[in-house]
């Protein structure tokens, strides 16, 4: 099947530990997203990526890091320097429209 | 910075009735497009319209867009329990950034 494949679908993490989101692409989409979701939000934009090897920073990318080594791959790590990590992030690639994943949900304890 | 703005912010409805959601956007885009999520899922594409059209259709879906007043609609006539879900505005100003707004939360009662 193509698309797009979040894991873990949920994460917990204790205070102070860096976590690493999955996403992974068999669309061959060159551009690849990273979005953050809040309750009873709309999404906003962590980081994207246009081509391997080159992303940028979106609109709340403090305390987040991502690496964009190869076309299908595009992790998401979330580190301790951010202060709310608790949400569910959402990722996507653009071809036209935006494809999502199913979406990670993470918690910290 | 959020681009969308959704009205109403929820929106509860009988069965066969229509349901009317509308959003509206500050920058001049090329094109708008609507987002359907149920309940702690990932977004899924409805519908999208480019800068230079009007109106269009798909399904029990219409879309409109005034770029006049910067603002566009959408219309699920017929609606069905099936239909409860958030729904979404995004707005795509070119250079790969596309911009969500709050949401609607649709609720439809059988």
């Amino acid at each position: 099947d193509g698309g797009i494949t979040q894991s873990p679908k949920y994460l917990f993490r204790k205070e102070g530990q860096n976590v690493t989101l999955s996403c992974e692409q068999n669309l061959n989409h060159d551009a690849m997203y990273w979005y953050r979701q809040d309750p009873g939000q709309g999404l906003r934009l962590i980081y994207y990526s246009q081509i391997v090897n080159d992303f940028q920073k979106g609109d709340i990318a403090e305390g987040y890091s991502v690496s964009r080594e190869k076309k299908e791959s595009f992790p998401l790590t979330v580190t301790s320097a951010q202060k709310n990590p608790t949400a569910f992030y959402l990722c996507a690639t653009h071809s036209g429209e935006l494809f999502f994943g199913e979406g990670s949900r993470l918690t910290v304890l | 910075s959020q681009q969308g703005e959704e009205d109403p912010q929820a929106l509860s409805i009988q069965e066969g009735e229509n349901a009317t959601m509308n959003c509206s956007y500050k920058t001049s885009i090329n094109n708008l497009q609507w987002y359907r999520q149920n309940s702690g899922r990932g977004l899924v594409h409805l519908i999208l319209i480019r800068s230079n059209e009007r109106e269009k259709h798909s399904g029990r879906l219409r879309v409109t867009l005034d770029t006049s007043k910067k603002s566009s609609s959408l219309l699920i006539t017929a609606s069905r329990a099936a239909d409860t879900a958030s729904y979404f505005c995004a707005t795509d100003a070119g250079g790969f950034k596309t911009i969500f707004g709050a949401g609607t939360r649709l609720f439809v009662k059988a």
